[in-house]
């Protein structure tokens, strides 16, 4: 069975601060991560992703986030938050099925605010 | 690439109706899902297709859904005598083989009278 767990239903943060937004997840077989962003009345854009490379994946738009297996964790973080970086960010675990099949899930989202 | 394309954008009508929402995937993509968000959620997986093949349904498609994709390329999703609960945004995404990333498509929001 997977699962995917987004701790925080919403992050404040000021201009010019760090972001982190975190995410857990339980998985059976090795996962593909991935984290989205959707801005209001749009689809989701993909910000990056994890596939059994490089632990510390980079992103668009200066996100970046960590795979470590021993904490089941993939949390995403920029150094510097930007006015354009509110909207929603989705934590998405995507991995095999013992019947066989990927199985992908989203999480409940966390919603990033930005305040000048 | 020209990304995922959904029409109509908007959909407003009366309960009891039906509706078709289309989507146009990324040409080269042979896997195409259908998710339902309502506001406030991440989206829920309703069903995907590999070519045009469908190969999974989730419990959360009735039998008022039903999707298709004929030739391999765009895919409609159909809801027919819409209810009150209907009322959400449709995404369409589009995918190579897993574990390709999935692109998403602005969405078709639907709003029930």
């Amino acid at each position: 069975a997977q699962s995917v767990t987004q701790l925080d239903s919403h992050v404040s943060v000021s201009e010019g601060t760090p972001v982190l937004l975190r995410c857990n997840y339980s998985s059976s077989y090795s996962p593909s991560l991935f984290w989205y962003v959707q801005h209001p009345n749009k689809g989701l854009q993909l910000l990056l992703k994890y596939t059994s490379a490089a632990t510390l994946v980079k992103g668009i738009n200066g996100f970046e986030a960590e795979f470590k297996k021993s904490e089941t964790s993939f949390h995403l973080t920029k150094p510097s938050a930007h006015m354009s970086d509110a909207a929603e960010y989705f934590c998405v675990v995507s991995a095999l099925r013992g019947t066989g099949g990927f199985k992908t899930i989203f999480g409940a989202g966390t919603r990033l605010f930005v305040k000048a | 690439d020209t990304g995922v394309s959904q029409n109509p954008r908007h959909k407003i009508t009366k309960r009891g109706q039906n509706v078709t929402f289309r989507c146009d995937p990324i040409s080269e993509h042979n896997r195409l899902y259908w998710y339902r968000q309502t506001l406030g959620q991440g989206p829920e997986f309703l069903t995907y297709f590999q070519n045009e093949a469908q190969l999974e349904k989730s419990r959360l498609l009735s039998d008022r859904f039903s999707a298709e994709r004929p030739k391999g390329s765009f895919s409609t999703l159909e809801i027919q005598r819409t209810e009150q609960g209907d009322s959400a945004m449709y995404l369409c995404a589009s995918s190579l083989a897993p574990p390709g990333a999935q692109h998403f498509g602005d969405g078709t929001r639907l709003s029930i009278l």
